[in-house]
């Protein structure tokens, strides 16, 4: 099935650490949501981006909505050990209902 | 105020049977999705429902069907199982289906 490439694919940081992370998309999109998905759990919404150029904070996330609208950013500031599991994008196209995923980051943070 | 709900958590089945899971939506939301996400991918759309009226279907075979009740409720059914069905599906609630969507714990189906 169709998927978004997520950049990058796993990453390993110590306890602290600044971390980002991109999605891009070979189309354009409306809206940009951020999840993240622990183990055997279903996805937890961070952050939902609707207009070109947007920053959006959650905490210590903050996510961008991307200015050609084919890509989004997420970073996650002063990294802890339970922001451990795997953080996927999802973009929805103008005219149409249906979320498309990214293939997913897969962080661990070491402490 | 309660989440997204889903039943059941885990399932078996063996080849060729027939599976129906059910999701409860946010109170308040109209809209659901259905999602499989097998492991090591992120979820693939498969259905979405608006009061009661398919919005929107992925490329999923038509063993593959769903229906949205007057209460927002949604029943996915799959019918000849397949070892390849085997997955987390997961069930997304929003206010109108464009807006940002909120999934549930998912269920577990495993064929055998």
């Amino acid at each position: 099935g169709q998927q978004l490439n997520q950049s990058p694919q796993s990453m390993f940081i110590q306890e602290g650490e600044d971390v980002s992370m991109n999605c891009t998309s070979s189309s354009i999109f409306n809206t940009w949501l951020w999840y993240k998905q622990d183990p055997g759990e279903g996805p937890v919404l961070l952050i939902a981006l609707y207009k070109a150029g947007e920053l959006t904070s959650n905490g210590r996330l903050t996510a961008q909505f991307g200015i050609t609208r084919k890509d989004s950013f997420l970073n996650i500031s002063a990294s802890i050990p339970s922001d451990v599991g795997i953080y996927f994008c999802a973009g929805r196209a103008s005219g149409t209902y249906k979320y498309i995923f990214g293939t997913g980051t897969r962080l661990k943070v070491l402490a | 105020d309660a989440g997204v709900t889903q039943s059941p958590t885990h399932l078996i089945k063996t080849r060729g049977q027939h599976v129906t899971l059910r999701c409860s939506p946010i109170s308040g939301h109209k809209s659901v999705s259905w999602y499989q996400q097998v492991l090591g991918q992120g979820p693939q759309f498969i259905f979405q429902y608006y009061e009661k009226e398919e919005r929107g279907r992925g490329n999923f075979p038509d063993r593959f069907s769903a229906r949205q009740f007057p209460n927002y409720s949604s029943e996915l059914n799959v019918n000849a199982l397949l070892l390849g069905d085997s997955a987390l599906y997961l069930c997304a609630s929003s206010l109108t289906g464009e807006s940002e969507q909120y999934f549930g714990p998912g269920t577990r189906l495993t064929v055998t």
